[in-house]
């Protein structure tokens, strides 16, 4: 089946310092989403990209959906303590219809103050 | 954004025991879905629904049953509880109108002893 290689797997940081992190497929997706994940808690989406090439931001955070349909970044600039958390990246592919979803296998995220 | 809630958050129980993982969602979605997540990892699809009636098995093989019987009500039910079961369970909704984006519910943690 469709699988999403996201990368880096963790990531320690300092606050104020900018993130990036990305997701590939060797095939092409439909949709590219970003969630956060927080310790006990279900995924939050952040952004949702549904055009090849679309750059879009929320905040201090940027994404965008490659020209190509096998791959996004996403972005967070500014990096606080409370960006803490697992970033998945998701995204729907033509094969499997537009109703499941395939998942990254995340970026932990952390911040030091 | 969706408000969807599940019930309880966490469970500890013993082997051989039946239980019924609670989701429910107040937005009118049709399309429902149960993913099972193991710490730090990522989400694997194990059953979803497109409305009332409609239940389908998703990519990861899994024991438990669900049912769609009303449409704001997706249950999860595990006949006979193993520790193998032991895992995180998160239910989400989708709008048949929108796009791909699904709302996840907080979900339930879930530790079979």
């Amino acid at each position: 089946g469709q699988q999403l290689n996201q990368s880096p797997q963790s990531m320690f940081i300092q606050e104020g310092e900018d993130v990036s992190m990305n997701c590939t497929s060797s095939s092409i997706f439909n949709t590219w989403l970003w969630y956060k994940q927080e310790p006990g808690e279900g995924p939050v989406l952040l952004i949702a990209l549904y055009k090849a090439g679309e750059l879009t931001s929320n905040g201090r955070l940027t994404a965008q959906f490659g020209i190509t349909r096998k791959d996004s970044f996403l972005n967070i600039s500014a990096s606080i303590p409370s960006d803490v958390g697992i970033y998945f990246c998701a995204g729907t592919a033509p094969r499997g219809g537009s109703e499941k979803l395939v998942f990254g296998k995340g970026t932990k995220l952390t911040v030091n103050p | 954004e969706a408000d969807i809630y599940q019930t309880p958050r966490y469970l500890v129980i013993g082997t051989g025991k039946k239980i019924t993982l609670e989701c429910s969602q107040t937005m009118g979605h049709d399309k429902m879905y149960w993913y099972q997540q193991d710490p730090g990892m990522e989400l694997h699809l194990i059953h979803y629904s497109y409305g009332v009636n409609s239940t389908e098995k998703g990519d990861l093989s899994s024991e438990s049953t669900v049912s769609r019987i009303r449409t704001e009500h997706f249950p999860l039910t595990l006949e006979s509880a193993r520790p193998s079961h032991t895992s995180q369970y998160l239910c989400a909704s989708k709008s048949d109108l929108s796009t791909d984006t699904q709302y996840f519910g907080p979900g339930t943690r879930l530790t079979v002893l």
